[in-house]
């Protein structure tokens, strides 16, 4: 089954103590990303990744980071969070071409930061 | 980054209503996507325009990329129960920030008997 695969779904962290949200997909997708959703903001990207080794910022890529080693994984990064990254993150991908800019989503990960 | 605009803001509706919304942008896109989010979900791709003026059908949802390349709207017609969710819209596919989307804030639809 095609699909995005996010972990964990939920998590609950103190403030300043590092985490990591995977990222997989078995689809063969040279495009992935990482957004956020806030309530009343809809979704904002945050990084993105055409390709293996090749990363570049969304619309709001500060306190995060993320890596793009292997062409299935695109982790991300909160190297020390803090309480205004609570919210739902999504990891999507998408294959590349002119017909292939369609997005698939992940089925989101509830980040808190207390 | 700028944000595209979505309206209506939340709909409610009774069943068997048609709904209508749109989104509109200061920015040329050469994609607008579709989706439809239920509470706790990822969201699901509803309908893909990849043309201007392109008007695409699935089922009872019709969509149309806007000429100017700068809005799109999605109709939903003969509503039912299940068609309760959040709807979003997405512009991308830029010459110059390809991989770089935008999605509208969202317009809630809530479908009574």
């Amino acid at each position: 089954e095609a699909q995005v695969t996010q972990n964990p779904r939920y998590l609950i962290t103190v403030t300043g103590k590092k985490l990591t949200v995977t990222c997989s997909q078995n689809m063969n997708h040279e495009y992935m990303s990482w957004y956020r959703q806030d309530p009343g903001l809809g979704l904002r990207q945050i990084y993105y990744s055409m390709n293996v080794e090749v990363t570049d910022k969304g619309d709001v890529p500060e306190g995060y980071k993320v890596s793009r080693k292997e062409k299935r994984n695109f982790p991300l990064i909160l190297e020390s969070p803090s309480p205004n990254q609570t919210s739902l993150y999504f990891c999507a991908s998408s294959p590349l071409g002119d017909s292939g800019n369609t997005i698939y989503f992940g089925e989101g990960s509830w980040l808190t930061v207390v | 980054g700028q944000q595209l605009n979505q309206s209506p803001q939340s709909m409610f509706i009774q069943e068997g209503e048609d709904v209508s919304m749109n989104c509109t942008s200061s920015s040329i896109f050469n994609t607008w996507l579709w989706y439809k989010q239920d509470p706790g979900e990822g969201p699901v791709l509803l309908i893909a325009l990849y043309k201007a003026g392109e008007l695409t059908s699935n089922g009872r949802l019709t969509a149309q990329f806007g000429i100017t390349r700068k809005d799109s709207f999605l109709n939903i017609s003969a509503s039912i129960p299940s068609d309760v969710g959040i709807y979003f819209c997405a512009g991308g596919g830029r010459t110059d920030s390809w991989g770089k989307f935008q999605f509208g804030a969202g317009t809630q639809v809530v479908v009574t008997p």
